[in-house]
């Protein structure tokens, strides 16, 4: 694996609360993904990186937004969480081939469960 | 819009079965097609197919892709009880900066002793 972590594993918090989920990786990958994963729907991309302070937006955005201030570390904030929020999220990362472009594998970390009531 | 489906979408099998799994997918530039196992955590890559008709194996899992029907299966041979888990198929379109996984939800293995 890629030597992901994130943090915190586990989570509750109240629905207004701002949330803040890092994932970490120690193996230089360029590119970081968030994901959630809820029951009945698979993996859905929140947001992505392609490098240092470069993002955009995945297919379920809306309420999350994420900053790369460096390349080790892809930080997922939930700004005003809801229960629409309550979710396992998983971050991912991709290296980068010898000719500049991806590999296609991506690498999970352990997942975060994020609890809003 | 990318989209992927998988069949079944769950399975008990008995220890020593052979299972196959399904996946066809709907992606623009497509470029190849990835299979995980999740178990109660992350899920773990298991393989990456970009040619047609080309098996990939490793142990008693194997997967194979068709580039024409858009179609790939996965299959796994004298089944053990920790084969049980999630696999999920993933597809991807061309190499390039934004190049982003469609995954299709899963298809929920049970291998009973």
């Amino acid at each position: 694996d890629a030597g992901i972590t994130q943090s915190p594993r586990h989570k509750v918090t109240e629905t207004g609360t701002p949330v803040t989920l890092r994932c970490h990786q120690t193996e230089n990958h360029r590119y970081m993904y968030w994901y959630r994963q809820d029951p009945g729907h698979g993996l859905r991309l929140i947001h992505y990186s392609y490098g240092v302070k470069d993002t955009d937006k995945g297919e379920v955005s809306d309420g999350y937004s994420v900053s790369r201030s460096k390349t080790e570390d892809f930080l997922l904030t939930l700004e005003s969480a809801t229960s629409s929020q309550t979710s396992v999220y998983f971050c991912a990362t991709k290296k980068t081939g010898l000719a500049g472009g991806p590999y296609n594998e991506q690498f999970f970390g352990p997942g975060t469960r994020l609890t809003v009531l | 819009e990318d989209k992927v489906v998988q069949s079944p979408l769950s399975l008990v099998v008995h220890e020593g079965d052979t299972v196959t799994l399904n996946c066809s997918y709907e992606v623009t530039n497509f470029r190849s097609l990835l299979w995980y196992k999740q178990e109660k955590k992350a899920p773990t890559f298991l393989f990456m197919l970009t040619s047609s008709g080309i098996e990939k194996k490793s142990g008693r899992l194997s997967s194979i892709l068709d580039k024409k029907e858009l179609f790939s299966i996965l299959n796994i041979t004298a089944t053990q009880t920790g084969d049980s888990a999630v696999y999920l198929c993933a597809a991807s379109p061309s190499y390039g900066a934004n190049s982003k996984l469609t995954f299709g939800k899963g298809i929920t293995l049970s291998v009973r002793p």
